[in-house]
């Protein structure tokens, strides 16, 4: 089946550093692939996404490429900022039927301090 | 463009009633809409995919008697959670997929809604 593996937390960087996340997927076919990012108390809003290999998503500095020879989406920020803290999930959407049910990664919990 | 509301945002109720959840997409159709539950500091774990004019597809072990689901028009799609008990307790997000006429895959989430079962 499909899974989703991202680097565990927490993660604490000092404002302005470099920051990578990393994921790993596992998933038959050619999916779609997320970031998702949830602030405290709220839900899910969509950072950005790759429908296909080589694909490079971008939004608000941070980055992602569709690599499919490593089955990875790295999420990357050359400068954070400490409005970025916040929980990061992966994700990637089956094309199994027409549901496109989405399987995410377990998170990261982000906390950038000024 | 693109938002989904969840109503209420918070909700506390007494073990053994029923509540409802509403989820809407606000400025556009949504022919399949999903419902996760989040646990703390844990990642969002699907219960069922609702699709207008049909039945919910629940994930295994998901009680479908327990959460009815309801998904009436292209824009709304109800979650009753039925017999509350303090296990219910958690973080309800729906998500709701634009269809425009093509295959398209990005869910949109609404902002949750927080039950606690008392």
């Amino acid at each position: 089946g499909n899974s989703v593996t991202q680097m565990e937390g927490p993660v604490t960087l000092s404002e302005e550093a470099f920051l990578t996340i990393n994921c790993t997927y596992t998933a038959t076919g050619y999916p779609s692939l997320f970031w998702y990012v949830q602030y405290p108390g709220e839900g899910l809003q969509l950072l950005l996404k790759a429908t296909k290999a080589d694909d490079k998503g971008s939004n608000k500095g941070f980055e992602a490429t569709y690599r499919k020879e490593t089955t990875s989406f790295h999420l990357e920020k050359g400068s954070v900022q400490v409005s970025d803290s916040a929980v990061y999930f992966c994700a990637l959407s089956s094309s199994g039927g027409s549901n496109y049910k989405l399987t995410f990664g377990k998170g990261t919990l982000l906390t950038v301090n000024p | 463009g693109a938002v989904v509301s969840q109503h209420p945002s918070w909700v506390i109720c007494k073990s053994g009633t029923s509540v409802k959840i509403e989820c809407r997409s606000l400025d556009f159709q949504a022919t399949t809409m999903f419902w996760y539950r989040q646990f703390p500091k844990q990642s969002l774990m699907l219960m069922a995919t609702s699709n207008e004019g049909s039945k919910a597809t629940y994930e295994q072990g998901v009680e479908k008697d327990k959460f009815l689901i309801n998904h009436a028009s292209l824009t709304l799609s109800t979650l009753t959670v039925t017999s509350a008990h303090p296990e219910d307790s958690s973080f309800y997000i729906c998500s709701a997929r634009e269809d425009r006429g093509r295959v398209t895959d990005t869910q949109y989430f609404g902002p949750g809604t927080r039950l606690t079962v008392l």
